[in-house]
């Protein structure tokens, strides 16, 4: 079973939609959770953490289900310039032979359209 | 700020052809990373290291070999290229706390023929 699963799409939606990526993990000791942002042949960039409590930045707010093992990514309003690929990612316990792993989903493809 | 900078940007290799990967960061960070990206297949770690001088296995570590010996130089090596290996490669480096987030290199394309 992969560290991350995600739902890889593509999700297509009009402007101003409502739009939810979720992503699950398999190690129920995992640390830290991320979501980055990857354009089209670019890097991926870091869109926001995610804690416990959930946080909000914006038009994006990021949840975390530690009893379900998952984590979730609401866009809210979507803009075209918020199309791209969503990668989720997760770091392992720091012990061991996992000391210092991050590990990705595949990531969710995006399009907004006018 | 030059963050995490890879080269070359792009190489085009013939299959059995040897090279390096170059990734430098100027954060001082710990860690660092060698990833390979394909289509639907999202990133895969390659090897990665925590620390100058050491360096493990990641998922696909099989005909690559990576050097740590100084902490801002992290290098990745194809001893033989094969066509398998074209891919888009990234490299990224992260300090050891656990809620800092990683910085990526800009890429390196590699086509192997």
């Amino acid at each position: 079973r992969k560290e991350v699963e995600q739902d890889p799409g593509p999700f297509n939606v009009p402007e101003g939609a409502t739009v939810a990526f979720n992503c699950t993990y398999s190690n129920s000791a995992s640390q830290s959770f991320f979501w980055y942002r990857q354009d089209c042949r670019k890097e991926p960039k870091l869109l926001m953490s995610v804690y416990s409590s959930g946080n909000e930045d914006g038009r994006f707010t990021a949840q975390l289900n530690r009893a379900s093992q998952y984590i979730s990514l609401l866009i809210r309003d979507s803009k075209l310039s918020d199309s791209a690929t969503y990668l989720c990612v997760v770091i392992s316990p720091s012990r061991g032979s996992t000391l210092g792993r991050l590990y990705f989903g595949r990531g969710t493809q995006l399009t907004v359209w006018p | 700020n030059a963050g995490v900078t890879q080269t070359p940007k792009f190489r085009v290799l013939k299959t059995g052809q040897s090279m390096t990967l170059l990734c430098a960061q100027d954060m001082n960070h710990e860690y660092m990373y060698w990833y390979r990206q394909d289509p639907g297949m999202g990133l895969r770690l390659i090897h990665y290291s925590v620390g100058e001088g050491t360096t493990a296995k990641g998922e696909v570590p099989d005909g690559y070999n990576v050097s740590r010996l100084k902490k801002q130089n992290f290098l990745l090596g194809l001893e033989s290229a094969a066509p398998s290996q074209t891919s888009v490669y990234f490299c990224a480096s992260k300090t050891p706390l656990l809620n800092t987030e990683a910085f990526f290199g800009q890429g390196t394309r590699l086509t192997v023929v």
